[in-house]
């Protein structure tokens, strides 16, 4: 059981691409979210999605989208990389959003 | 939108030490409440949760919290930490049937030996 998996583990952009943080669960969970996570600041919502199609907006979304296809997959993108999207990414999944989060391994995104 | 706070950013403790890691929030009603736990290089791990009943959960590897409805408090305890308690710890809190996660700022352990 693989649980959240995260692609890739690391990654280094210049400030403009474009890339996609890759997000898949096997649990069937109905809710997704990412967060980023920045020194002294905790773990802060980007977005979030209770089921496929469905996508709705966390705390800090900007520069940042997402889409909700299937119940396993939940992509962030980038869509103009800017250095202060340096950050630790975690997705998260769950059966529903008021249960505890499964979390991935994080991707290490540095943007130059 | 709610909100938590978590008291002590850093907190340095000795081996068999007690510990008490604050949290407070600010929603005012109906609230789900967890406490992860981030080991250095690992991804976060549930610690407990607190959904209903007694207010005072038991969670994974001797931690417990207790619910202070009146004071909007959660607070992790430890009777007697361990070096490999050391680790990050984030309150989170969820308003029952709304919005997302939303983490406290962490507060980061470290047990001597």
């Amino acid at each position: 059981n693989a649980g959240v998996t995260q692609t890739p583990k690391f990654q280094v952009l210049k400030t403009g691409q474009s890339m996609t943080l890759q997000c898949a669960q096997d649990m069937n969970h109905e809710y997704m979210s990412w967060y980023r996570q920045d020194p002294g600041m905790g773990l802060r919502l980007i977005h979030y999605s209770v089921g496929a199609g469905i996508t709705d907006q966390g705390e800090v979304p900007n520069g940042y989208n997402v889409s909700r296809s299937t119940t396993e997959d939940f992509p962030l993108r980038l869509l103009s990389a800017a250095p202060s999207q340096t950050s630790v990414y975690f997705c998260a999944s769950s059966r529903d959003l008021n249960q505890p989060q499964h979390f991935g391994d994080g991707t290490r995104l540095s943007i130059l | 939108a709610q909100s938590v706070s978590q008291h002590n950013h850093h907190v340095i403790l000795s081996e068999a030490a007690s510990l008490e890691l604050g949290c407070n929030y600010s929603y005012g009603g109906t609230v789900n409440l967890f406490w992860y736990v981030q080991y250095p290089g690992q991804h976060l791990q549930l610690l407990l949760k607190y959904f209903s009943g007694d207010p005072l959960v038991k969670g994974i590897k001797g931690f417990e919290a207790e619910f202070i409805k009146s004071k909007f408090s959660f607070n992790l305890r430890k009777p007697s930490v361990q070096w490999s308690d050391t680790a990050e710890y984030f309150c989170a809190v969820t308003p029952g049937g709304a919005d997302g996660l939303t983490f406290g700022k962490g507060t980061h352990l470290i047990i001597q030996p």
